[in-house]
């Protein structure tokens, strides 16, 4: 089985650039979830989805961030414009509702330079 | 509101060595804890759960007892090898329909040949 996958796996940008970075949740999760990690502020979530819909963003750190999930199969966090403080490395994580254990992808590796 | 705290790392053992890192919470009502571990490079990997007091989370030689009267869920293993060097973090999940995963800061742990 497949598990969490997420693209691009490193992403170098310059300031003020748009960024999308994608993830492809477990087939039939329904809970998804995005986290940014950092050395200052470890992991934080930023945003969460059940079905598609978000239901929690309070994580999520400013207006030039936004995420969607148009489908049970994919989901897209934004920043834009970009900035260097954004530089972090960014996880997707899904679970099953009921299992309370999330899986993690591989993580996307973001640099604003 | 919910928080969890482990012991500051780094750890530094000796192959064989035996391993505790400590972790304390505090959540209301009747989390679910966990640890999750990070290699070099990778993503979060679930390591062991427990979802109700007394339980014990074990895998890999990896173990963990949920405590309720010390809010305590410290990991152990007997016997250390290189390969567990990596990044460990404890974190709950309170119960209901909250979703939302605490972690703690995580502690790195090398294991020396």
């Amino acid at each position: 089985d497949a598990g969490v996958i997420q693209s691009p796996r490193h992403e170098v940008t310059e300031m003020g650039q748009e960024v999308t970075l994608r993830c492809k949740p477990i087939s039939g999760h329904d809970y998804l979830f995005w986290y940014r990690q950092t050395m200052m502020r470890g992991l934080e979530l930023l945003i969460y989805f059940n079905n598609n819909v978000p239901i929690d963003d309070s994580g999520m750190p400013e207006d030039r961030f936004s995420a969607k999930m148009p489908n049970a199969s994919f989901s897209t966090l934004k920043i834009q414009p970009s900035e260097p403080r954004d530089s972090a490395v960014y996880f997707c994580a899904s679970s099953l509702q009921g299992a309370r254990e999330q899986y993690f992808g591989p993580g996307t590796r973001l640099t604003v330079t | 509101g919910d928080s969890v705290t482990q012991m500051e790392g780094p750890v530094t053992l000796s192959e064989e060595a035996f391993l505790t890192i400590n972790c304390t919470y505090t959540a209301t009502g009747y989390p679910s804890l966990f640890w999750y571990v990070q290699y070099p490079g990778e993503g979060l990997q679930l390591l062991l759960k427990a979802t109700k007091a007394d339980d014990k989370g074990s895998n890999k030689g990896f173990e963990a007892t949920y405590r309720k009267e010390t809010t305590s869920f410290h990991l152990e293993k007997g016997s250390v090898q290189v390969s567990d060097s990596a990044v460990y973090f404890c974190a709950l999940l309170s119960g209901g329909s909250n979703y939302k995963l605490t972690f703690g800061k995580g502690t790195l742990l090398t294991v020396n040949p």
